[in-house]
């Protein structure tokens, strides 16, 4: 079935280090791959996301990849802050629809 | 614009009761998706609606139920409570076939 796998579970850095999140899908027909951050007692929020059309996509200090071939996404933040600190979700989707497959989550703390 | 309301934010239920949660989208957006995050199983696809019709269901009992009305406000029910219901219930709307959700602050269900 469809399944997506995401590592590290947790991750701890310093401030200012960057940090990356890797996933990894199983369904050939997904064609988008969203990244929600979610902070301790919120709800989850689209952070940035990228289609199947694109290999790579920026927004300030947060990148994301893809490689089709090998069904692998990956979220980068550079420079990161106390306030990057939260759980971070991966997903993937055919677009036309809105069943998302999450990851499991990345525990991310970044220390001043 | 307001965001995703859900109601009740709170609530405790025993084993074999039910429950239903409410959803109110954001104003214009058509489709309306469910999903249950426990700490264990993370974020869980349960059901999409678009146009008062399901369109994907995940993969849980029938004891989960769903609908949407007119007016694109949806809810779900979940009968004959166990133990392992207990979740954060988190509805997410979106403008139409987008992939991108907007997430309500959930409904927090404790089955004692």
């Amino acid at each position: 079935g469809e399944n997506v796998e995401q590592h590290p579970s947790t991750l701890s850095v310093q401030e200012g280090d960057s940090a990356v999140i890797k996933c990894t899908y199983s369904d050939s027909a997904s064609n988008y791959f969203p990244w929600y951050k979610q902070e301790l007692g919120k709800r989850p929020q689209l952070i940035i996301d990228i289609r199947s059309n694109v290999g790579e996509k920026k927004d300030q200090r947060i990148a994301v990849t893809l490689n089709k071939t090998a069904k692998h996404f990956s979220l980068h933040i550079t420079e990161t802050q106390p306030e990057d600190s939260a759980v971070y979700f991966c997903a993937a989707s055919i677009w036309e629809t809105d069943k998302l497959i999450f990851g499991t989550g990345t525990r991310l703390q970044v220390f001043p | 614009k307001a965001g995703v309301t859900q109601t009740p934010r709170y609530l405790i239920k025993t084993r074999g009761q039910q429950v239903t949660l409410s959803c109110s989208p954001i104003s214009g957006h058509r489709s309306v998706s469910w999903y249950q995050q426990t700490p264990g199983q993370g974020l869980q696809f349960l059901f999409e609606y678009f146009s008062e019709t399901q369109r994907n269901k995940g993969n849980f009992p029938g004891r989960f139920s769903g609908r949407q009305f007119s007016n694109s406000r949806s809810e779900m029910n979940v009968s004959t409570l166990e133990l392992g219901d207990s979740a954060l219930y988190l509805c997410a709307s979106s403008p139409s076939n987008t992939g991108e959700l907007f997430f309500g602050e959930g409904s927090r269900l404790t089955v004692l």
